[in-house]
């Protein structure tokens, strides 16, 4: 299967700062890259879709804004999540897995903490 | 509405066998995946139907019946390593997840 890294794997920063997370796909060209959201005890929200060279798309309820996503690469793609604030504190994933494709490969995660 | 169903939390015993089941309402079906997250880490795939039967994966096992929106996951000769949530997720026609909840599994000595 593919091969999933995201860098940091944790970030502690200050309210109203930005924070960029990185997924690279390191053997598989990623046409699409999900990005999804976690909170303790709770299952994956899926914040948005990544589309390589075009705009992503973003689930209801999610700000775009506030979380930009650039997909500029088949192998990179980036989620900054800007003027974070608490609530924003949670563990971020990101997958790669083409649309028809019958499994996702998941990044090991970033571990966002906004004091 | 779509929508997946699992119990929050099960307990089992180191040896023994344990069922976790899913129930699944999506719009249009591309299949039924398990996914196995230890805590702080991201999910694995453990397995993937997408016709009715039994696949079965070493020690790991998945059913599916398409008619009854049912899925189970069956893990047997449980190890205390298999501690962790069992995440169920069904694949609509726009061949995109709807999570479960996950199922935290506690395994006891």
């Amino acid at each position: 299967g593919a091969v999933v890294s995201q860098h940091p794997s944790r970030v502690i920063c200050k309210s109203g700062t930005s924070v960029k997370i990185e997924c690279r796909s390191l053997d598989f060209q990623a046409t699409t890259m999900f990005w999804y959201r976690q909170f303790p005890k709770q299952s994956l929200m899926l914040m948005a879709t990544s589309n390589e060279g075009s705009k992503a798309t973003y689930e209801q309820g999610v700000e775009k804004d506030k979380f930009l996503i650039n997909h500029a690469s088949l192998t990179l793609s980036t989620l900054t999540v800007t003027s974070a604030h608490p609530e924003d504190s949670s563990f971020y994933i990101c997958s790669v897995g083409e649309k028809s494709y019958n499994e996702q490969f998941f990044g090991p995660g970033t571990r966002l903490t906004v004091l | 509405g779509q929508n997946i169903d699992q119990p929050t939390e099960m307990t089992a015993t180191e040896g023994a066998i344990v069922q976790i089941n899913c129930t699944y309402q999506t719009s249009g079906f591309n299949g039924l995946f398990w996914y196995q997250q230890h805590a702080g880490e991201a999910p694995t795939f453990l397995s993937y139907n997408v016709l009715d039967g039994l696949e079965e994966k070493g020690r790991f096992s998945s059913f599916l019946s398409r008619s009854k929106g049912y899925s189970y996951l069956l893990l047997k000769e449980l190890q205390m390593k298999d501690s962790a949530s069992y995440l169920c997720a069904g694949m609509d026609s726009n061949y995109q997840l709807i999570w479960g909840a996950g199922t935290k599994l506690i395994i006891k000595p």
